[in-house]
């Protein structure tokens, strides 16, 4: 069965530190995984995308890496903000080559609270 | 643009009333799904339109049914509604399945959070 694993469930730092949250998947074929963002009341908006050949990507303060050996994957939060605050989705597409079916296997969630 | 936009945001029914879930997207995408979010778990597929026309069953179908009414819209539906049902439900589109990654993002509305009473 496909699956993704999230750590830690939920997580409090203070403004400015940085902080690392990560992901375990079980889920093939795989395509590709996303970190999303959800905010409190809202629906989740993607902040970065790898495929296989990719270990890295950055998207501003936010640095996702993948080990597709391991099929692990973190996302760093440098310098936090207080909009920081919200739940990390780790999210893997099912397919083959590259090629995405389109279907999704998320993660729990990971709730980060940063406060002043 | 407004995305992907849902009605209603919040609603409450009693045990066995029926309602529909309203979904919109002005992208222009293909693609169109829906969610059901429940505390302490990942986001659960419904049902789902590959394209126009078509609709399919995801992980957790039963209880609900879908219309695919035209290229911008995908309803879900409750039909007898159960304390089970208690949940956020998000609508999502992506431009369709693909070889090229950015093409399957998917975009959620805001949700509905929905109280089966």
């Amino acid at each position: 069965k496909n699956q993704v694993e999230q750590s830690p469930q939920s997580l409090i730092i203070l403004e400015g530190k940085n902080c690392t949250l990560q992901c375990n998947y079980t889920v093939s074929p795989f395509s590709n995984l996303r970190w999303y963002k959800q905010d409190t009341g809202r629906g989740p908006v993607s902040l970065t995308i790898m495929t296989f050949s990719e270990n890295t990507k950055s998207n501003g303060r936010y640095t996702a890496t993948l080990d597709a050996d391991t099929k692990q994957s973190s996302l760093h939060i440098t310098a936090s903000q207080l909009s920081d605050s919200a739940s990390y989705i780790c999210v893997v597409s099912v397919g083959a080559g590259g090629t995405s079916y389109g279907k999704l296997t998320f993660g729990q969630g990971t709730i980060l609270t940063v406060h002043p | 643009n407004a995305g992907v936009t849902q009605t209603p945001k919040f609603q409450v029914l009693k045990t066995g009333q029926s309602m529909t879930l309203q979904c919109a997207q002005d992208m222009n995408h293909n693609s169109m799904y829906w969610y059901r979010q429940d505390p302490g778990m990942g986001l659960r597929l419904i049902y789902y339109s590959a394209s126009e026309g078509t609709t399919d069953k995801g992980e957790v179908p039963n209880g609900y049914n879908v219309s695919r009414l035209n290229k911008r819209e995908f309803s879900l539906r409750l039909e007898s509604a159960a304390p089970s049902q208690t949940s956020v439900y998000f609508c999502a589109s992506s431009e369709a399945p693909g070889p090229v990654p950015s093409y399957n993002e998917q975009f959620f509305g805001p949700g509905t959070r929905l109280t089966v009473l």
